[in-house]
């Protein structure tokens, strides 16, 4: 099984809802990642977990909070978003984060548009 | 100077031909070297990865590293028009902070 399941594959929201975007790996990865990609840009990286833990956070806004319950899912968040952050959110997993780089896996993504 | 440069293309040869998508990159302790291909409305899938320097034959791909010259690319052999997708480059430091660094993206057209 070498996927990545993310949901939902689209979302509509409000600048005042709270919703959460979810990540399911089931291949043994203890690197979890968020990107986000607008279009014709590349994913731009947000929140690194590594063995559960948050390692790199780039500097994201408070409205996005993420959350790792255990090594194989990975929760995203949101709250009080702004139209600016619609976009498509990557969820992907590698193997770890260590030595010669990771492979990254990505699910299909999350296609979220704020209103 | 961006960290990961690619030409965005858009590139476009004829079916069966050669396609050529060149990367450079400016950290030369950068050690690992991916390309990602993107179809449209689609997340980037890994198609090859590449730690050494010369050439790594996967089917009809061959990525080939130039560490000395920062340079790496990936060649289609026999393009097909279901090959028609971005390229991503993307480079790794290799350290434990190990996230890779993506450049903008190649946009490949075969035709028939």
């Amino acid at each position: 099984d070498t996927e990545v399941t993310q949901t939902p594959k689209h979302l509509v929201m409000g600048m005042t809802n709270k919703k959460s975007l979810k990540c399911e790996q089931h291949m043994g990865h203890r690197a979890m990642y968020w990107y986000k990609q607008k279009a014709k840009k590349p994913p731009e990286l947000m929140f690194v977990y590594s063995y559960e833990k948050l390692s790199i956070n780039e500097s994201v806004p408070s409205r996005f909070s993420p959350e790792c319950p255990n090594s194989s899912l990975l929760n995203l968040h949101l709250h009080a978003l702004q139209p600016e952050d619609s976009a498509l959110y990557l969820c992907a997993s590698s193997y770890d984060q260590t030595g010669r780089g990771e492979k990254l896996f990505f699910g299909s993504g999350t296609q979220l548009s704020v209103l | 100077q961006k960290e990961v440069e690619q030409n965005s293309g858009p590139l476009s040869v004829p079916e069966g031909a050669i396609a050529s998508l060149n990367c450079t990159y400016s950290d030369r302790v950068s050690q690992s070297f991916f390309w990602y291909r993107q179809y449209s409305g689609k997340s980037p899938e890994l198609i090859m990865s590449i730690y050494s320097n010369g050439d790594k034959e996967d089917g009809r791909f061959t990525a080939q590293l130039n560490k000395a010259s920062q340079y790496v690319s990936l060649l289609i052999r026999d393009s097909q028009p279901s090959d028609s997708a971005t390229y991503l480059c993307a480079v790794g430091k290799g350290t434990n902070a190990g996230k890779s660094t993506f450049g903008d993206g190649t946009t490949l057209t075969v035709k028939p």
